[in-house]
């Protein structure tokens, strides 16, 4: 099926130190979220982003819709143990009844 | 955000029986709920969305009468894995939209294992 481009892949971090992910799509999105998922649980909503260029903010996590509406990236500031988790980017297909299509998720460490 | 409940987490069932998961979501009308299956280190496979009162619609490749999906009303939807096998064993997630935004909100998600 369909899937947008996410990465990287995993990353391998000490702790404090920043984060930054993206997803990038041929298609133009409305809408684009992020969820972490740890191990054994359903995904978490982290960020929602709803307009092109939009930058929110979630504690230390940013988030920004790109202006292309193609493509958002993810940045985990000053990282800390329990950030550790699968993060993924999904985006509702136009005009189907908010069907998600997926990235394949980054895969957060974080050595203490 | 909004709170959606799957039961149980963890079920291990006899090959040929049939597990029923149940996906409610506990402070929003969801009008669309959608069913998933996980495999260890991917992604998630979307399988069906159902709309309440509707029948459920399946993804290519998967099999309607093997996932029985019910969303008889706007909080409740339930997936009935028929006749399990051990290829079922896996990690089903269920996800919950309500009628405003197109955020999907999730419940913990069930691991079934086929014995």
């Amino acid at each position: 099926g369909q899937q947008l481009n996410q990465s990287p892949q995993s990353m391998f971090i000490q702790e404090g130190e920043d984060v930054s992910m993206n997803c990038t799509s041929s298609s133009i999105f409305n809408t684009w979220l992020w969820y972490k998922q740890e191990p054994g649980e359903g995904p978490v909503l982290l960020i929602a982003l709803y307009k092109a260029g939009e930058l929110t903010s979630n504690g230390r996590l940013t988030a920004q819709f790109g202006i292309t509406r193609k493509d958002s990236f993810l940045n985990i500031s000053a990282s800390i143990p329990s950030d550790v988790g699968i993060y993924f980017c999904a985006g509702p297909l136009m005009g189907n009844n908010r069907k998600l299509i997926w990235g394949l998720g980054t895969s957060l460490a974080v050595n203490p | 955000g909004a709170v959606v409940s799957q039961h149980p987490s963890r079920v291990i069932c006899k090959s040929g029986t049939s597990v029923k998961i149940e996906c409610r979501s506990l402070d929003f009308q969801a009008t669309t709920m959608f069913w998933y299956r996980q495999f260890p280190k991917q992604s998630l496979m979307l399988m069906a969305t159902s709309n309440e009162g509707s029948k459920a619609t399946y993804e290519q490749g998967v099999e309607k009468d093997k996932f029985l999906i019910n969303h008889a009303s706007l909080t409740l939807s339930t997936l009935t894995v028929t006749s399990a096998h051990p290829e079922d064993s896996s990690f089903y997630i269920c996800s919950a939209t309500g009628t405003v935004n197109t955020e999907a909100f999730f419940g913990q998600g069930t691991r079934l294992t086929v014995v």
